[in-house]
């Protein structure tokens, strides 16, 4: 039980699809990320949250949209995903700036 | 940019034997924060380095911060297969006034019985 829980852990769509990535943290933090992993490549930031307002974009394509409603809960909406989107996406959580973060287990999404 | 360069890039070793993985920067850092994502699951925690040349031990792992806070290494003392892994080097982002973290891309192990 690692406290950020992630939902679905595994999920396939085509490019046309609209799906969304949940995320859960049962800490009481008050910032909340997604990250991007690919083989090969350090984990790249998409977003950050802190108490429910967006802190960071890091130049992430607009098919790509956050929502947290509240400092517990955040989700990735996805819609029109490229074949390069392809990845494990990582949501992670922690009491504030540049304090340890603690990850859930991911969402591993496959573009067809 | 604080590059984080990890190597090596990969390791594959038999039970028993001792392993170094190395985290460098041409950048300062004020802290530098270890990882290790198996295989299915998130990055875990191990530990969290501060001072200048500070040496902490987790049990069979050794982890050094150097004295100028550009580099860090981790070592292990006759690694068991539950030491396979995804070994991640992290530190904030001094630009950054909120602080974000950059991760090196990792160093995978494979431990052998």
């Amino acid at each position: 039980e690692t406290g950020v829980t992630q939902t679905p852990r595994h999920l396939v769509m085509g490019m046309t699809n609209k799906k969304s990535l949940k995320c859960e943290q049962h800490l009481g933090h008050n910032a909340m990320y997604w990250y991007k992993q690919s083989a090969k490549k350090p984990l790249e930031l998409m977003f950050v949250y802190n108490f429910k307002e967006q802190t960071e974009n890091n130049s992430v394509p607009s098919r790509f949209s956050p929502e947290c409603p509240n400092s517990s809960h955040l989700f990735l909406h996805l819609h029109t995903l490229q074949p390069e989107d392809s990845a494990l996406y990582l949501c992670a959580s922690s009491h504030g700036a540049r304090q340890p973060q603690h990850f859930g287990d991911g969402t591993r999404l496959s573009i067809l | 940019t604080q590059l984080l360069e990890q190597s090596p890039q990969f390791l594959s070793i038999q039970e028993g034997e001792n392993l170094t993985v190395y985290c460098n920067s041409s950048s300062v850092f004020s802290s530098l924060q270890w990882y290790r994502q198996e295989p299915g699951e998130g990055p875990v925690l191990l530990v969290t380095v501060v001072t200048g040349g500070e040496v902490k031990k987790l049990k069979r792992l050794t982890f050094q911060f150097g004295d100028a806070r550009k580099d860090s290494s981790l070592h292990i003392t006759a690694a068991q297969p539950g030491d396979t892994g995804l070994y991640l080097c992290a530190g904030p982002v001094t630009t950054d006034s909120w602080g974000k973290l950059q991760f090196g891309a990792g160093t995978q192990v494979v431990v052998t019985p």
